[in-house]
């Protein structure tokens, strides 16, 4: 079946980077744009940005550019999402979801990593 | 880029219909697909409706989605409500690649 499966929790220091992964089974993986969406403890969804794993190319939320990177690795279906410069108010889970091209809906989601910025 | 609204908080009884609304800020809500995503305490979230108003399989037909334009708003409604019915629902939507979802509502059947 379609599934996405990520990489496990982190906790991280403010200042620090953190990586995710986000590794695609039971479909083409270059066929299909990866988005993240994250999200704090009892907010809303939050959508970060795309990654095409074709081309490699990207799309990010203004708000963070110049701090997130999405890349993929396509010998292994798996794409990554890269944040930096952490504070605590990136503390939240971290989603990363197949798109449909067409009606830009995110099907399926993976399970999600939540990724801690604590001193 | 535009906003997506919903109410903060819906509840209902069992057997029950509820509405859920997504008003969209600028543009026309016909310009671009709505989606809407259940979400329970714990998970991630799974569609519920695609495209406006259509259902993925597996997802009972006491769901259903609509557009209107008269009030630039997408709606969600749930028909004979159940307890399992309970969790967050957010839409969302889309200009160009920048994707929007809305505030998100949490659904209490009492």
């Amino acid at each position: 079946q379609v599934q996405l499966v990520q990489s496990g929790a982190e906790v991280k220091k403010p200042g620090a980077s953190v990586m995710v992964s986000c590794k695609a089974s039971g479909y083409t993986f270059t066929s299909y744009d990866v988005n993240w969406v994250r999200q704090a403890t009892g907010q809303g969804l939050e959508w970060m940005g795309w990654m095409n794993p074709n081309s490699g190319n990207t799309g990010y939320a203004q708000k963070f550019q110049g701090r997130v990177t999405m890349t993929r690795n396509i010998s292994i279906s798996t794409a990554y999402m890269e944040l930096s410069s952490l504070r605590s108010a990136d503390t939240a889970v971290y989603y990363c979801a197949r798109r449909f091209s067409g009606s830009s809906r995110f099907d399926p989601w993976g399970q999600g990593t939540l990724v801690t910025v604590s001193s | 880029n535009f906003m997506l609204t919903q109410p903060h908080s819906v509840s209902e009884s069992p057997g029950k219909t509820v509405t859920i609304s997504c008003t969209r800020s600028s543009g026309s809500i016909a310009r671009n697909y709505v989606q809407w995503y259940q979400q329970r305490p714990g998970s991630a979230p799974t569609t519920v409706i695609y495209e406006d108003n259509q259902r993925p399989s597996g997802v009972p037909d006491r769901f259903s989605g609509s557009i209107d334009s008269s009030s630039n708003s997408a709606s969600l409604t749930i028909s004979g409500l159940k307890t399992e019915d309970e969790g967050d629902y957010y839409c969302q939507s889309y200009e160009s690649s920048n994707q929007v979802f809305g505030g998100g509502t949490k659904l209490t059947v009492l």
